[in-house]
């Protein structure tokens, strides 16, 4: 298996745009999550998936943030519009069985800058 | 509030030297206590994982302890290498299951040669 894939790998863009980035999980897991990354906050869980289903968003900032799994190979995070502070490494991640029971993989992350 | 708290931020040390990073965590009860290595630009990945009732564990030239009494987790890198130069990352897993993962925010290891 390639491992988990997310794309693109960097994105710059301007506050108020929209940004999606994307996300292919290891085939046969069934928890996909999303993680948001900065010197100052470390690693922080946005949103986390069981079956393709939405468990816990607790951790989206706020309303400018979506995350949607349509299928089991396939996930995106939303920000629209995006602001500066958005600036961050989302990463993806999955997992075979329970949420903390077993072990994430990561993918490689997404690197974003808002100007 | 579940936290873990990672000690020092960062470290740089000479190549072959050993060297000790600490993690002290409040998640109780735990389930298991994993050990992250992050390299510059890429994804954290496991390197290794006790649960409660262990003490130690082996990975090559790095061994994690763990002292559930003081809530207290070591990871020790032996003879360390240029390539051993990363962030690490201590990640606590709470019992219950579908409780999320608690990150500490890493230590920076740099080995110089």
């Amino acid at each position: 298996d390639a491992g988990v894939i997310q794309s693109p790998r960097h994105e710059v863009t301007e506050m108020g745009q929209e940004v999606t980035l994307r996300c292919k999980p290891i085939s046969g897991h069934d928890y996909l999550f999303w993680y948001r990354q900065t010197m100052m906050r470390g690693l922080e869980l946005l949103i986390y998936f069981n079956n393709n289903v939405p468990i816990d968003d607790s951790g989206m900032p706020e309303d400018r943030f979506s995350a949607k799994m349509p299928n089991a190979s396939f996930s995106t995070l939303k920000i629209q519009p995006s602001e500066p502070r958005d600036s961050a490494v989302y990463f993806c991640a999955s997992s075979l069985a329970q949420i903390s029971g077993d072990t994430q993989y990561f993918g490689p992350g997404t690197r974003l800058t808002v100007l | 509030k579940n936290q873990v708290e990672q000690s020092p931020q960062s470290l740089i040390i000479l190549e072959g030297k050993n060297c000790t990073l600490q993690c002290n965590y409040t998640v109780s009860p735990f389930s298991n206590l994993r050990w992250y290595k992050q390299d510059t630009g890429r994804g954290p990945f496991s390197l290794t994982i006790m649960t409660f009732s262990e003490n130690t564990k082996s990975n090559g030239r790095y061994t994690a302890t763990l002292d559930a009494d003081t809530k207290q987790s070591s990871l020790h890198i032996t003879a360390s290498q240029l390539s051993d130069s990363a962030s690490y990352i201590c990640v606590v897993s709470p019992l219950s299951g579908n409780t999320p993962l608690v990150f500490g925010k890493g230590t920076r290891l740099s080995v110089i040669a």
